[in-house]
């Protein structure tokens, strides 16, 4: 079966320096790859998607790369806020299931301190 | 309206009691998912509806859940004979296309079910 792992539960960065959280999924090949923040108390709210045929992706501080020979993505926060602090939740298509029907990571916790 | 609502945002149940939770999503968007989030995992997948159409629920953990979205907008998941295990966040998504594996999904900010 499919399989997300978003292999640090938390990470604690300073304040300016780069935030990087990692994807990691097996057992098949995603056509794309969303990215949410998550706060407490609140739903995820969508990012960025990232198809196949691309490899990286920006938005504003907002770095995401696409590896599908690794099958992994990589999120990138340049120049963080404490605002940043939240849970980062990875996402792909689910395989056989209904077209839009997503598999989550369980997420990464960030905290940036000042 | 301005985003997806959900209500009630908070709900306790005994143990054997049925419950009705309800999502509005954004007018006009023509997808709509329904998942389960425990604590400390990510949203896990229940159901999806688009328009009126039920399409996929293999998400469902039993028949105990049934869901629905009579009239294509608004949608109500219902537990009936509640379980502790059921103890969780329910989330609502919407997005504006149909069967599109690239859009956006919009979620409400969930249901917290709570069974004692």
């Amino acid at each position: 079966s499919q399989k997300i792992e978003q292999n640090s539960e938390a990470l604690n960065i300073q304040e300016g320096k780069t935030a990087t959280l990692t994807c990691n999924y097996t057992n098949y090949s995603p056509a794309y790859l969303q990215w949410y923040r998550q706060d407490p108390g609140r739903g995820p709210v969508f990012l960025l998607l990232i198809r196949e045929n691309e490899k990286e992706k920006r938005k504003e501080r907002l770095k995401v790369t696409f590896d599908t020979t690794l099958k992994q993505s990589l999120f990138h926060i340049t120049a963080s806020q404490p605002a940043d602090s939240a849970t980062y939740l990875c996402a792909l298509e689910s395989y056989g299931g209904s077209q839009g029907n997503l598999i989550f990571g369980k997420g990464t916790k960030l905290s940036v301190k000042p | 309206g301005a985003g997806v609502s959900q209500s009630p945002r908070y709900k306790v149940a005994k143990r054997g009691q049925d419950v009705a939770l309800r999502c509005d999503p954004i007018s006009g968007h023509v997808s709509l998912f329904w998942y389960q989030q425990a604590l400390g995992q990510g949203p896990e997948f229940l159901t999806y509806f688009q328009n009126e159409a039920q399409l996929d629920k293999s998400g469902l953990p039993s028949d105990r859940f049934f869901a629905e979205r009579p009239e294509g907008s608004v949608s109500t998941l219902k537990i009936q004979r509640t379980q502790q295990e059921d103890s969780a966040v329910y989330l609502c998504a919407s997005s504006q296309l149909a069967a599109s594996s690239y859009n956006e999904q919009f979620f409400g900010p969930g249901t917290r079910l709570t069974v004692l």
